[in-house]
């Protein structure tokens, strides 16, 4: 199965910040990646697929990039309700896999 | 707007099957635009993608319980469900079953539900 290994596990941010989310794929995806916000007690929402399309209805301060091993997810000024915590999805092959995820905190 | 509702005992006791169903509201499990999934979170931890079923009836299963597990659709019903068999504590986790489908050639997960926390535990 493809590993997926996102960085930082977890970063603490302000409103307003701009905040850089990375995730790495053990062998080449394409683009085939897709990033979820999960809430505490919430199922995943998602906010980008094929690594750089904007989800419907998803504000754009959400923007994907990446291709082939190497994909970011930045949030260009972070806001009191992107506090969550965020993961990664390969759809490349089976099975899908999710990266660890990234616990965004308040500063 | 599409809704989709896990149900099911939220214990079941260690060798034990778990069975859930998710029942579709809103639009047709039936549809040759969507496939349907399950996907799992134990309790603080991170997800795991379970499984998917198309609507042509193919199935994919993670290897890592490929032997344990079925997914199945019953369109009378709008409801596709999960079994796994020989659970332990470790399938403790909160199950959500959700909505694939492909948009230009692009796979994803774009509806999910709330989720269904199963516990095994005797």
């Amino acid at each position: 199965a493809i590993q997926m290994t996102q960085s930082p596990s977890s970063l603490s941010a302000s409103v307003g910040d701009r905040v850089t989310i990375t995730c790495r794929a053990s062998q080449g995806i394409r683009n085939d990646l897709g990033w979820y916000q999960q809430k505490p007690g919430k199922a995943p929402k998602l906010l980008i697929y094929a690594a750089s399309s904007l989800q419907s209805g998803v504000p754009s301060r959400f923007s994907g990039s990446g291709s082939g091993t190497d994909f970011t997810l930045t949030v260009s000024s972070l806001q009191p309700e992107d506090f969550a915590t965020y993961y990664c999805l390969q759809d490349y092959n089976y099975p899908w896999t999710f990266g660890q995820g990234t616990k965004v905190e308040i500063k | 707007q599409l809704q989709l509702q896990e149900s099911g005992p939220g214990l079941v006791k260690p060798s034990e099957t778990l069975s859930l169903t998710c029942t579709v509201s809103g639009g047709s499990i039936s549809s040759s635009s969507y496939n349907w999934g399950w996907i799992r979170q134990p309790p603080g931890k991170g997800l795991e993608w379970i499984g998917i079923i198309y609507y042509s009836g193919s199935t994919y299963y993670n290897p890592s319980l490929q032997s344990r597990v079925t997914i199945s659709v019953d369109t009378s019903k709008n409801q596709f469900s999960l079994k796994l068999s020989s659970v332990t504590a470790a399938d403790t986790a909160v199950y959500y079953c959700a909505r694939h489908r492909t948009v230009a050639g692009y796979r994803l997960i774009d509806d999910w539900g709330q989720g269904t926390l199963v516990t095994v535990s005797s």
